[in-house]
């Protein structure tokens, strides 16, 4: 069946604007993670998302990041009035459930110029 | 913040010869996932390793899990050049499910 799926592959801004990145994970997967990619700061976790419970946001860097999933499969998220250290790839991810494989998308690079 | 830390950082073989990388990790893990990654894009999954499991085999490849030392180790055999790449082990704790990533251990296979 299909990946994970995320959009746009490739998104250049400028400082100050919002950008939304889009991800479809796999079909019955019923977890959703970001994550980023960045030179200096390596893999990591951004927001996890399970079922209907709330989401842990604890790896969100600020406030200006925010994410949602609706009807429990397609997933967003944004970041408001971007700034350059916000450059990174961002990586989306799904599992069947907690404590199984996940496995990611292809990324969405985020340039913010 | 990174728990893991493979090692080496960087690994220069010849096709056909085999790879082994490291990883060692900081507190107690539910389960152990080995990546792939090419060209600084998506994550390819490897192998899951649980916590009660010890060793696991997935084609040409072979991962180790010792609690008690709180390592894991990655075996690459008959390596080819398809096989250059970044690998990341990732830990995912007891009643937690982010995965906490290395800062990986690039491997590359001359022809």
């Amino acid at each position: 069946g299909a990946g994970v799926s995320q959009s746009p592959s490739n998104k250049v801004t400028e400082k100050g604007k919002d950008v939304e990145l889009r991800c479809d994970p796999i079909s019955g997967h019923t977890a959703l993670y970001w994550y980023r990619q960045s030179l200096g700061q390596g893999l990591e976790f951004l927001i996890y998302f399970q079922g209907n419970s709330a989401p842990d946001k604890s790896g969100l860097p600020s406030d200006r990041f925010s994410a949602e999933r609706t009807g429990g499969s397609v997933s967003t998220l944004t970041i408001q009035r971007t700034q350059q250290e916000d450059s990174a790839v961002y990586l989306c991810a799904s599992s069947l459930g907690t404590g199984d494989e996940q496995f990611f998308g292809p990324g969405t690079r985020l340039t913010v110029l | 913040s990174q728990q893991g830390e493979e090692d080496p950082q960087a690994l220069s073989i010849q096709e056909g010869e085999n790879a082994t990388m490291n990883c060692s990790y900081k507190t107690s893990i539910n389960n152990l996932q080995w990546y792939r990654q090419n060209s600084g894009r998506g994550l390819v999954h490897l192998i899951l390793i649980r916590s009660n499991e010890r060793e696991k085999h997935s084609g040409r490849l072979r991962v180790t899990l010792d609690t008690s030392k709180k390592s894991s180790s990655l075996l690459i055999t008959a390596s080819r050049a398809a096989d250059t790449a970044s690998y990341f082990c990732a830990t995912e704790g007891y009643n937690d499910y982010k995965l906490s990533f290395g800062a990986g251990t690039t491997v590359t296979v001359r022809a």
